[in-house]
């Protein structure tokens, strides 16, 4: 059973350019979750869906970020235009909520994210 | 907000030595997840606790649930090379009424051959 799966593993961009990050969640599962990750921030929640709708967007840093997730096996998270301080491994992950206990997420491989 | 704080940040064993970490907070959880990232990978889950007191194994990492449900430890004995990765905590907030997970921010195992 396939993972989940991101695209690309590296991205390599210049400041202002638009930078789109792709993830596909595990099949059967109705949470999705963006997170960045950095030496000094730690892992960080951007914004969560539920059943394709987003739930919590409150980690999101700024209107640059937008995120969108049209169907059950798709996510985008978009960078526009892109600065510097936004580079950082950016992780997709899965679960399948259904309330109460057990809220295991499984993460996707990441995208190691360099603005220049 | 509810925070998990992990000890230590780094540890730098040599190969064959016992490793002991863990989790704390003010908060109370229903669930504590340990996760284990690889260099260059995601992180992916080692051990899941569900009850207050529980003790549970995976091969050579024993996670315990502390009975006062704000702490959780993980222990792994007769470390080997491939042990090298950060090993995060993680709990559901709001006693797990939610989807997220909070995470504390790791700590770095370093394993000497």
């Amino acid at each position: 059973d396939a993972g989940v799966i991101q695209s690309p593993r590296h991205e390599v961009t210049e400041m202002g350019q638009e930078v789109t990050l792709r993830c596909k969640p595990i099949s059967g599962h109705n949470s999705l979750f963006w997170y960045r990750q950095t030496m000094m921030r730690g892992l960080e929640l951007l914004i969560y869906f539920n059943n394709n709708v987003p739930i919590d967007d409150s980690g999101m840093p700024e209107d640059r970020f937008s995120a969108k997730m049209p169907n059950a096996s798709f996510s985008t998270l978009k960078i526009q235009p892109s600065e510097p301080r936004d580079s950082a491994v950016y992780f997709c992950a899965s679960s399948s909520y259904s309330g109460g206990l057990g809220n295991i997420q499984y993460f996707g491989a990441g995208t190691r994210l360099s603005v220049l | 907000g509810q925070q998990l704080n992990q000890s230590p940040q780094s540890m730098f064993i040599q190969e064959g030595e016992d490793v002991s970490m863990n989790c704390t907070s003010s908060s109370i959880f229903n669930t504590w997840l340990w996760y284990k990232q690889d260099p260059g990978e995601g992180p992916v889950l080692l051990i899941a606790l569900y009850k207050a007191g529980e003790l549970t194994s995976n091969g050579r990492l024993t996670a315990q649930f502390g009975i006062t449900r704000k702490d959780s430890f993980l222990n792994i004995s007769a470390s080997i090379p491939s042990d090298v990765g950060i090993y995060f905590c993680a709990a559901p907030p709001d006693q797990g009424g939610s989807e997220k997970l909070v995470f504390g921010k790791g700590t770095k195992l370093t394993v000497n051959p």
